[in-house]
């Protein structure tokens, strides 16, 4: 079975900030890893992915997440907050053929000027 | 290219009813998979479709089914609806049945029981 707690329901950083946000995994079999950002009434868009290639992976709008096997973890990075950056967050597991995606719970994060 | 398109975007039924939600995945996709996000439980995972075959399904009740079609576009069905089943529901497609793959995901259908 795979699972992914995400530490934090709600973040709150400033405007030009660093944003952190925390993935922690487990998974049995080498993993593929998800970071998803929704804004409200809207569906999932993905921010980035891990597939087993390099273990610092960028994605889109400046954010970043680093693959560390020896923790479990796969937080989301990103230099500089945005307003726009406000959202939620969720972080996601999969492997081997399966589609099927393990979420957690979600980190709202909030801007603040 | 359009994206995962889903209709009706919203539905409003009463307890017993039944609902069919509709999902058109990206052109050339071919795995659709159904998520159920609500305020309680988060995204949970119902089940996903290739090649018109189920592959893998959730921990759900029978009252939710699902099928895909030979163009790829997939349906599921929420049978006795309860109150409990108000949710967002989301549709993914990804270009293979493969974990690599990414997801691309619609809007979702907002369903809410009365």
């Amino acid at each position: 079975a795979q699972s992914v707690t995400q530490l934090g329901s709600h973040v709150s950083v400033s405007e030009g900030a660093l944003v952190l946000l925390r993935c922690n995994y487990s998974s049995s079999v080498p993993p593929y890893l998800f970071w998803y950002v929704q804004y409200p009434n809207q569906g999932l868009q993905l921010l980035l992915k891990y597939t087993s290639a390099a273990t610092l992976v960028k994605g889109i709008n400046g954010f970043e997440a680093e693959f560390k096997k020896s923790e479990t973890s796969f937080h989301l990075t990103k230099p500089s907050a945005h307003m726009s950056d406000a959202a939620e967050y969720f972080c996601a597991v999969t492997s081997g053929t399966a589609s099927k995606l393990t979420f957690g719970t979600g980190t709202r994060l909030q801007v603040t000027l | 290219k359009a994206g995962v398109t889903q209709t009706p975007r919203y539905l409003i039924k009463t307890r017993g009813q039944q609902v069919t939600l509709s999902c058109s995945p990206i052109s050339g996709h071919r795995s659709v998979s159904w998520y159920q996000q609500t305020p309680g439980q988060g995204l949970q995972f119902l089940f996903e479709y290739f090649s018109e075959t189920q592959r893998n399904k959730g921990n759900f009740p029978g009252r939710f089914s699902g099928r895909q079609f030979s163009n790829s576009r997939s349906e599921m069905n929420v049978s006795t609806l309860e109150l409990g089943d108000s949710a967002l529901y989301l549709c993914a497609s990804s270009l293979r049945l493969a974990g690599a793959d990414t997801q691309y995901f619609g809007p979702g259908t907002r369903l809410t029981v009365l």
